[in-house]
Formats: C-alpha cells, structure tokens, sequence
C-alpha cells in the first residue's frame, strides 16, 4: 500500500502561468515532507520542503502548502517556465532522524512555450 | 566540489549473470541509499546504509545485496539477473537529520535480456 501517492502522473501549463502539483499521504507520522524534480538521463535533485509544523514554505518562484487535517501537500510554482518542465516527485520521512524517504509515484510537469 | 557517482551509466547483461553497480560519494555522507525507479511505481528503496558494515533492506530488496566497507562506496549487487531488474538505479547519500534531504547520483540504467 503506497504511504505516498500522486495521483497525477502528468500535468501540462502553458508558460507564465501557476503550476499546481498534488501529494497525499497516509502515514500521520511523517514530520517532513520534500519535493524533488528530475530530469531526463539526470538523478532527483532537491528542490524544496517543509517541516509537518508549518503549513507553507517559500522559496522564489516555488511554495509548498501543508494540510495535516487533509494530509495532503501541493507545490505552486509561479509562473511556470519551460525549463521547470521535469518530472516532480513528493517525499516524505518520519524516522525521527530524518534518514529514510517515502516517495510518490511521480508527475511529469510539461510546461508549454 | 563533493559528488556523487555511479558507474557504469548504462549495462545490458543476461539473465542470470551477476552485476555489481558502483556507487560513490564525496560528501562524507554516513548514509547511502539504493533506489529503483520503475513507471508508474516512483523510486522505492531497496537497501541502504547508515554507516559502515551497517546494511539494510529497503521495500524491493529480494535478488539484491550490499555492503559497505567504507564511507565513500555502496555497491549493489544483483546475484542472478532478472528481466524483472530491468530499470534505472539511482544511488543517494545523505546526512542524518530533521530534513531527510539526500543526494543523489546521475543514475544507471540497467537491461537484463
């Protein structure tokens, strides 16, 4: 049983405008969740994240949303460039120590020009 | 600049051969990760290290093994080649701690035919 799902695998957005990607979980443990992208031929790279205290972080053009209640967290990405087109993927850890990720399934974000 | 590398990049090898991927980084990083990515199932763990001679075994760990002698190197070890192991592996490494943010190497892609 998948802890971590991302129900769509594929999201297209024409450039300039919001990116909306979405995670859920089902595990009430996990105290930390990240957002990773990918690019073809390239290994996952970091890219942001947030702590299960908070229910927003921002960084630039990318905010992740928190809702314990839900337990469901969204990445925006405002406004979309076609260089952000990658495939996203959720995480989340809850081993105390922060050592082990449980991820999702993956959306492939395709941002058109 | 410290990295992570796996080599080689690419492998086509026979069912029931064994394969050994490298994994390598200089981040001094007292844990390392094996990881498959497959359509549709996202990465899912296979085994993974918090130290040296500490090994683990992750969610998909049947026909695999590891072992760690030193900080700097996981290899993984596919004792007789599945065409079901046909996928691309990804190494990580990472730092313990709250986040759970970890590194990962470019990946390999591997063919069993």
């Amino acid at each position: 049983d998948q802890q971590v799902k991302q129900n769509s695998p594929s999201l297209s957005v024409q450039e300039g405008r919001i990116s909306i990607l979405n995670c859920d979980y089902t595990n009430s443990m996990f105290d930390y969740f990240l957002w990773y992208k990918k690019y073809p031929a390239e290994g996952p790279t970091f890219l942001i994240s947030i702590s299960s205290i908070k229910d927003k972080n921002e960084d630039g053009r990318f905010t992740v949303f928190l809702n314990k209640s839900a337990k469901h967290l969204s990445l925006h990405i405002v406004p979309s460039q076609p260089g952000d087109s990658a495939v996203y993927f959720c995480a989340a850890s809850g081993d105390n120590a922060g050592n082990m990720l449980t991820f999702g399934g993956g959306t492939r974000l395709m941002v058109k020009p | 600049d410290a990295e992570i590398t796996q080599s080689p990049r690419h492998k086509i090898t026979e069912t029931g051969r064994q394969v050994t991927l490298a994994c390598h980084q200089t981040w001094n990083h007292n844990n390392m990760f094996w990881y498959r990515q497959d359509l549709g199932h996202g990465l899912r763990l296979i085994h993974y290290s918090y130290g040296v001679q500490d090994t683990n075994k992750g969610e998909v760990s049947d026909g695999y093994s590891v072992s760690r002698s030193n900080t700097e190197d996981l290899p993984l070890t596919l004792e007789s080649a599945a065409s079901s192991q046909t996928s691309v592996y990804f190494c990580a490494s990472s730092d313990p701690g709250p986040t759970g943010e970890q590194y990962f190497g470019p990946g390999t892609r591997l063919t069993v035919t």
